[in-house]
């Protein structure tokens, strides 16, 4: 039931950077900038790190960015560490006011 | 921030009803809005719905049939009930706390509880 889609895994080596995108369809990212990210490591609850396609929360590292381009969002990590290597899911507010989920993403570092 | 804590019962029969409690610390539940999400073993994560401290709610629309919330101001709870429950419906259940900038996203967030439904 996923409406976004990204890409299953994906991996860099330490001190690289790492995009993982988020393609949408109509009524959700593609028309509008709602857009977040959030990261969870194995057994633990998601944590938000982006919200409204570009926006970090107080206590997220700036070495996570976020950006859209047309129906494609996509964040990226730069200076790769170890502690990075979780699950990305991207979530868009969408027209009928609700929230829809990608199927993850899993980084290896 | 506030600590959420979800609880109810681990198994549930094909069939019947799914009913889980969030306890809030640390903040009033009558304060902020809530939801639900769930995460199927392996998947990614499902919107279940937002419960509003006004009494109101939104859910997803391939629940909606299914789900009721409710908000108990005087036990600093919220609550999801989700009837008619198959072996789709095991997962990771957790409840979290709208984020106040911009009233969808989710910026705290319960440990999570399994729910196996399973006869």
């Amino acid at each position: 039931q996923s409406a976004l889609t990204q890409p299953a895994s994906v991996s860099g080596s330490p001190g690289q950077s790492v995009t993982i995108s988020c393609t949408g369809t109509s009524g959700d990212l593609t028309t509008n900038n709602y857009v977040s990210w959030y990261q969870q490591h194995p057994g633990k609850a998601p944590k938000l790190l982006i919200y409204d396609v570009t926006n970090r929360p107080s206590g997220v590292s700036n070495r996570f960015s976020g950006s859209k381009s047309g129906n494609t969002a996509s964040l990226t990590i730069s200076g790769l560490q170890a502690e990075d290597e979780a699950d990305y899911h991207c979530g868009s507010y969408t027209s009928r006011s609700t929230l829809v989920f990608g199927g993850g993403t899993r980084l290896t570092v | 921030q506030v600590q959420l804590q979800e609880s109810g019962p681990g198994l549930v029969k094909p069939s019947e009803t799914l009913s889980l409690t969030c306890t809030v610390s640390g903040g009033s539940v009558s304060s902020y809005y809530w939801g639900w999400v769930r995460q199927t073993p392996g998947k990614g994560l499902e919107w279940i719905g937002y419960v509003y401290n006004t009494g109101g709610s939104k859910y997803s629309p391939y629940l909606k049939s299914r789900v009721t919330t409710s908000v108990d101001t005087s036990k600093n709870q919220f609550s999801l009930r989700l009837t008619s429950v198959t072996a789709a419906d095991t997962a990771v259940y957790y409840c979290a706390k709208v984020a106040s900038w911009n009233y969808y996203d989710f910026e705290d967030w319960g440990q999570g509880t399994v729910v196996t439904v399973s006869s």
